[in-house]
């Protein structure tokens, strides 16, 4: 079975663009959940979506938005760009599955604002 | 306010001999734990879970210890490899449909 995959893998933009990341899921999977890790940071919680519908959301701006498909592909997208969001990007799927529920990880993508 | 713990930031390892992997969490609510290992440039890798109702759970060479009392778990490796050398991540979730919490990540080095 084909792992989570994202697209592209880096990215180079310059502070005031705007960005679209891709997230693949594993097949089956319904819920996909998109992360930020910076140096320091580790893995902060940008939002998840299951059945084309946010569910979850973390404390970050709203510049950070995303929407998932109806094959459970998702995306993410950041407006206005900053300095502060050279990151690497996660993408995560799990099946959404009652009671515990184990999320795996794609490469991620990284970032680079200038 | 941190969740979820990981106070070294970094741990040396012998080649063969055990590597202690710890975690703290102070959400009570929290009933299932997940170990991640991650090398750069990838994403992280899932090792292995425990939920709230056990206090140990083993695959291979890698096992969870899980104290509810003291909010503590524990990833134990047994023997370590050369291989095992990356940064791992604690990471705990409450019930229902409750987003992971991350720790900020522990550096392993194994030494051969």
């Amino acid at each position: 079975k084909a792992g989570v995959t994202q697209t592209p893998r880096y990215l180079i933009k310059t502070r005031g663009q705007q960005v679209t990341l891709s997230c693949s899921p594993i097949s089956g999977h319904r819920s996909v959940s998109w992360y930020q890790q910076t140096p320091g940071q580790g893995l902060q919680f940008l939002f998840e979506y299951f059945s084309e519908t946010q569910r979850n959301k973390g404390n970050f701006p709203g510049r950070f938005s995303g929407r998932q498909f109806s094959n459970s592909r998702s995306e993410m997208n950041v407006s206005t760009l900053e300095l502060g969001d050279s990151a690497l990007y996660l993408c995560a799927s799990s099946l959404a599955k009652p009671g515990p529920d184990t999320q795996y990880f794609g490469p991620g993508t990284r970032l680079t604002v200038l | 306010d941190q969740q979820v713990k990981q106070n070294s930031p970094s741990l040396s390892v012998q080649e063969g001999r055990i590597s202690i992997l710890n975690c703290d969490y102070t959400n009570s609510m929290f009933d299932y734990f997940l170990w991640y290992k991650k090398y750069p440039a990838e994403g992280p890798t899932f090792l292995i879970s425990i939920s709230s109702i056990k206090d140990k759970n083993e695959d291979g060479r890698f096992t969870v210890f899980l104290n509810k009392s003291a909010k503590h778990l524990s990833l134990h490796i047994v023997p370590s490899q050369p291989g095992d050398s990356a940064v791992y991540f604690c990471a705990a979730s409450g019930a229902g449909n409750t987003p992971l919490v991350f720790g900020k990540g522990t550096r392993l080095s194994v030494i051969a």
